[in-house]
Formats: structure tokens, sequence, C-alpha cells
């Protein structure tokens, strides 16, 4: 099984809508991120979280919210989602300071 | 601010050349460098890293070596093959303000045909 999943995998939705992703790990790690990632800019970070109660923004955070529901999950929330925000979502995580991060499959997130 | 500089490619080699991906980097402190490999459809994962000054990474044929005077952490292999097709990412990881920052290069598409 993946130690990082995501769902969902694929995801299209109207302007206007609020869309949540999720993303959950079985590496007992407790900091997790949030990436979105556009041809040509690579990732840029969105939201960051070393644990349950200390969550960051990072970036690219406006327009987006997080939750950190417990040690395992991390939730993306786009209160109302606009074209823009079409990209790829990836959930990360790492042991910790200037480790290897661990990333999921990723999100297609289109906006219409 | 840090800052990863590769070319986005695609890199298009044939089958058995011999691969450079060009990575240098700007930061402030000491950051330790990574190489993330991308296939398609999937999430990056860990190709090799480096964590301080002449370091060599290696892994499945790749290696890098962490260059501070020439601020480099090119990616290398000697012989290719059509699956090292994917996109690869030169990233750094540095402490700022007492939490970890990584910095990510645009990513180059490696292309390998037989």
């Amino acid at each position: 099984d993946a130690d990082v999943t995501q769902t969902p995998r694929n995801r299209i939705t109207k302007t206007g809508k609020r869309i949540m992703l999720e993303c959950s790990q079985t590496k007992g790690h407790d900091r997790m991120y949030w990436y979105r990632q556009d041809p040509g800019l690579g990732l840029q970070l969105i939201y960051y979280s070393f644990d349950v109660k200390d969550i960051n923004k990072g970036e690219i955070s406006d327009g987006y919210s997080v939750s950190r529901q417990a040690q395992a999950k991390f939730s993306l929330s786009l209160e109302s989602a606009i074209p823009n925000q079409t990209a790829l979502y990836f959930c990360a995580t790492s042991e910790g300071v200037a480790d290897t991060q661990y990333f999921g499959p990723g999100t297609r997130l289109t906006v219409l | 601010g840090n800052s990863v500089t590769q070319m986005e490619g695609p890199v298009t080699l044939s089958e058995e050349a011999f691969l450079t991906i060009n990575c240098t980097y700007t930061a402030t402190g000491y950051p330790s460098l990574f190489w993330y490999v991308q296939y398609p459809g999937e999430g990056l994962q860990l190709l090799l890293k480096a964590t301080k000054a002449d370091d060599k990474g290696s892994n499945k044929g790749f290696e890098a070596t962490y260059r501070k005077e020439t601020t480099s952490f090119h990616l290398e292999k000697g012989s290719v093959q059509v699956s090292d097709s994917a996109v690869y990412f030169c990233a750094l990881s540095d402490l700022g303000g007492g939490y970890q920052k990584v910095t990510f290069g645009i990513g180059t598409k490696l292309q390998v045909i037989p």
C-alpha cells in the first residue's frame, strides 16, 4: 500500500464551487505539505504543517485553506474555485528538517 | 531568497547516451540538495541527495556532487535507458527561521529514444 495517498485523483469542477482535496499518510511523519505544480513553474508551496497545532502559509496560500485533522490527515480546501487554480496538486510528508519529502500521487484539478 | 535554476527541456537522448542535467542554486545558508524524479502520472520521488559540500549522491546509476564553490549539483548518468524518461527536479532544503523550506527547480523533462 502507498505511504501517502490523495483523494480524489482527478476532479473537474465549476467556478465558485467549494472543493476539498484530502491527503493521508501512514509514514508517521509530523510534517505535511501541500504543493501545486504548473508547467514551467515547478512546485509551489501552498501550506505546511509541522504538527496538528502548527499550520503555516506557504508562497501561494491566497484562495486556499487547510485542516490538519490528525497526524495522518491534511486536507486542502478551495473555498470558491477559480479557473487559475487548475493545476496538479501534491501532498508530501517528511520526518524532520532537511529530510527527504515523500509525495502522494497527485490530484489533477480542473476548474471550468 | 533561495532559488534553483535548471533547464526545462525537453532533453532528448538516444539510449545508452551520457546524460547531464545542470542545476545551480542560490541559498543564504548551508542547504541540503536533492534530485527528485517524476514518472508519468506519478508523484515525485527522491532520486538522490547530498547534505554537505563535496558529498556525492548516487542511486540507480545517477550521481551528483555538491559543489559549493560553483553552487551546483549537476545530475549525471553514464548510459541512459528508455525507462529513465521522466521529469527531473533539482531542489534545495534550507532552514529559514527554524523551519525547513524546500525550493524546487522547474523540472527538466528527459526523453530517451530507443
